[in-house]
């Protein structure tokens, strides 16, 4: 079965600092998608990427960028000039074509601090 | 925002007695999910359901079951509930199951004593 790793439980940052969060990832499929997800102190999950696996190309959004590595089967989510509202726990996940489980990893709790 | 609708939003309940969460969706979309996110774990697929009556295990579904009867409708019970099964429960909606992102709703807190 896919697995994802973050291998940073909490990280704590003062505004207007760089930060990037890491996600490994292990799957046996050559078809597979990654997924970035927030989740704010108020409790609900929010898409922010997706990503195939056919496609390696870094992705930027303002203030968020991706860098997908299959050669180091990582996925990681860098927000430049961090702001308190960027105060969340930011979740990887992955699916696999064949099955549909998408299987998320534990978590960054990102504190970003006036 | 998805039309995703979870009940009860908290549960307080007993050792032993059945809980049924439920999960309403206005958007027509095929597959449905739950979650249930624990600290240290990140959150983990219980079962899904790929369409009407449609439904499939996922990597912690011992102690569950869904049923599904109409499209807009999930719902997710625990037989006899224990406190390993206090969580926190997400009911997510996708358009295209696997390649496609998840949206989630709010969330439904259970506390089993």
């Amino acid at each position: 079965a896919q697995k994802v790793t973050q291998a940073q439980t909490e990280i704590s940052v003062v505004e207007k600092e760089d930060v990037t969060l890491d996600c490994v990832y292990e799957t046996r499929d050559t078809t597979y998608y990654l997924f970035w997800y927030k989740q704010p102190p108020s409790g609900e999950l929010v898409f922010l990427i997706r990503r195939n696996s056919f496609d390696e190309q870094n992705e930027i959004s303002g203030r968020y960028s991706w860098n997908f590595q299959k050669s180091t089967s990582s996925f990681n989510f860098t927000i430049t000039a961090s702001q308190v509202v960027d105060s969340a726990v930011y979740f990887c996940a992955l699916s696999e074509a064949s099955n549909n489980d998408m299987r998320f990893g534990a978590g960054t709790r990102l504190t970003v601090k006036p | 925002d998805a039309g995703i609708t979870q009940s009860p939003r908290h549960k307080v309940t007993e050792t032993g007695t059945p809980v049924t969460l439920r999960c309403h969706q206005t958007e027509n979309h095929r597959y449905m999910y739950w979650y249930r996110q624990d600290p240290g774990h990140g959150l983990r697929l219980i079962h899904y359901s790929y369409g009407v009556k449609d439904t499939d295990k996922g990597e912690v579904s011992d102690g569950y079951s869904v049923s599904r009867s109409k499209t807009e409708d999930f719902l997710l019970t625990l037989e006899s509930a224990t406190s390993s099964q206090t969580s926190v429960y997400f009911c997510a909606i996708s358009e295209l199951g696997v390649p496609g992102e998840l949206f989630f709703g709010e969330g439904s807190r259970l506390t089993v004593l």
